[in-house]
């Protein structure tokens, strides 16, 4: 695609539900990023692969958040037993690491969860 | 303290003037410097980046880093309304590789006709 694109867009979901949130980073690209933006604040880290190798997984808040790539093109962030402060936008971004060349991560619209 | 500091505005300035966005951070091991902007209700996109100290300029915009007291600085020249967004400053470690990126919590700013 031409694009980032994450699925679903809004995500709404009760307390205690578990999500999972999809994201189809920029066909080629091989490194694959998880960012939370909370309203008013810039993009907070999660994690990040490499292919279908999860390199840096230290801005997951708890073990209730996992995500995978298991082919190393589209990836799914899973939130276990939600709570109210797991509401933010979950944006994704991908990028296509060369030798020497520096390392632009394009972002996708982001899925807005929030938990009731 | 957060690693990246930046004074969340808002900014409103007038069309054409001049502006200035600034960041500090404390990581010594950032080498890898950006400005991002956001439009409303849209993810960030990368405006400008730089990897060493000094000036770096791309039509009316400037990115501007001093390593020695850890300062970025983003300048507009001759604004227009089509820049009112968030601006974001970002860094990271590594600039060849894959790396995670710290970002500001970003300015507002609004340029009025």
């Amino acid at each position: 695609g031409a694009g980032v694109s994450q699925s679903p867009r809004y995500k709404v979901t009760k307390r205690g539900q578990d999500v999972a949130l999809r994201c189809d980073p920029i066909s080629g690209h091989v490194s694959l990023y998880w960012y939370r933006q909370a309203l008013g604040q810039g993009p907070e880290f999660l994690t990040y692969f490499n292919y279908e190798a999860q390199q840096d997984k230290s801005g997951l808040p708890n073990d209730r958040f996992s995500a995978e790539r298991p082919e190393g093109s589209i990836s799914t962030l899973t939130i276990q037993r939600t709570e109210q402060r797991d509401s933010a936008m979950y944006r994704c971004a991908s990028s296509l690491v060369g030798e020497g060349t520096a390392d632009t991560q394009y972002f996708g619209p982001g899925t807005r969860l929030t938990v009731l | 303290q957060k690693e990246v500091e930046q004074d969340p505005g808002p900014l409103s300035v007038p069309e054409g003037a001049i502006v200035s966005l600034n960041c500090t951070y404390s990581n010594s091991a950032f080498q890898y410097f950006m400005w991002y902007r956001q439009y409303s209700r849209k993810g960030p996109e990368l405006l400008m980046y730089t990897y060493s100290s000094g000036n770096k300029e791309d039509g009316r915009f400037t990115a501007q880093v001093d390593k020695s007291s850890k300062y970025i600085s983003l300048f507009i020249r001759d604004s227009q309304p089509s820049d009112s967004a968030t601006y974001l400053c970002a860094m990271s470690a590594s600039y060849s590789s894959a790396s995670k990126i710290i970002f500001g919590s970003g300015t507002r700013l609004s340029i009025r006709p």
